[in-house]
């Protein structure tokens, strides 16, 4: 059994940009959720994905959108990136039924500059 | 006021001792209740995962979730270095998972 998968692991961007990042989800997992942590907090929700739809959304603006695929990979877009966006993005999966425990990828750090 | 309140320590202690983290919840809609474990520049790594009120124990650690008074703790017996990290709690449902700021534990040999 894989665990989950993030890529890159790292990022530079300038302020403006556009920016994509992608999870492989755990196998047999077909729940996606996706996480922004800043320096020194907690992960903050930013949506989840269940059969290629959002069915859950954080406090976080538009231009953060996502897409899953029917292999349950996903992606995180981010338009217009700010400098406040500049966090480690994190990617969880789970299976749908029964309980919440979520297995987290090991992130990708974006840095806009 | 947060969701989930946390201590961010950091908190040191000796190796061997017995650990303890606590969070408060302010969210009656939680149904589940989790420990995360986070080195530094990794993703949060599950440790522990409860739906009711009582004890759950895992090896050296024990969780405990007491929903009257919105409290949750983590204990951690016989401390090891290797446990230096940062301990996150997080409460939610099926859709959205809220996180504590997280502990910084330091266990010194």
């Amino acid at each position: 059994e894989t665990g989950v998968t993030q890529s890159p692991t790292h990022l530079i961007k300038t302020r403006g940009q556009q920016v994509t990042l992608r999870c492989s989800s755990q196998s047999g997992h077909n729940t996606v959720s996706w996480y922004q942590q800043a320096l020194g907090q907690g992960p903050q929700f930013i949506f989840q994905y269940y059969r290629e739809e959002e069915n859950g959304r954080g406090n976080f603006p538009p231009r953060f959108s996502g897409l899953q695929f029917p292999n349950y990979s996903s992606e995180l877009n981010v338009n217009a990136l700010e400098l406040d966006d500049s966090a480690l993005y994190l990617c969880a999966s789970r299976t749908s039924g029964g309980t919440n425990e979520q297995f987290f990828g090991p992130g990708t750090r974006l840095t806009v500059l | 006021q947060k969701e989930v309140e946390q201590d961010p320590g950091p908190l040191s202690v000796p190796e061997g001792a017995i650990v303890s983290l606590n969070c408060t919840y302010s969210n009656s809609a939680f149904q589940y209740f989790m420990w995360y474990r986070q080195y530094s520049r990794k993703g949060p790594e599950l440790l522990m995962y409860t739906y009711s009120s009582g004890n759950k124990e895992d090896g050296r650690f024990t969780a405990q979730v007491d929903k009257s008074s919105k409290y949750i703790s983590l204990f951690i017996r016989d401390s090891q270095p290797s446990d230096s990290a940062t301990y996150l709690c997080a409460g939610g449902g099926y859709q959205k998972v809220t996180f504590g700021i997280g502990t910084k534990l330091q266990v010194i040999p």
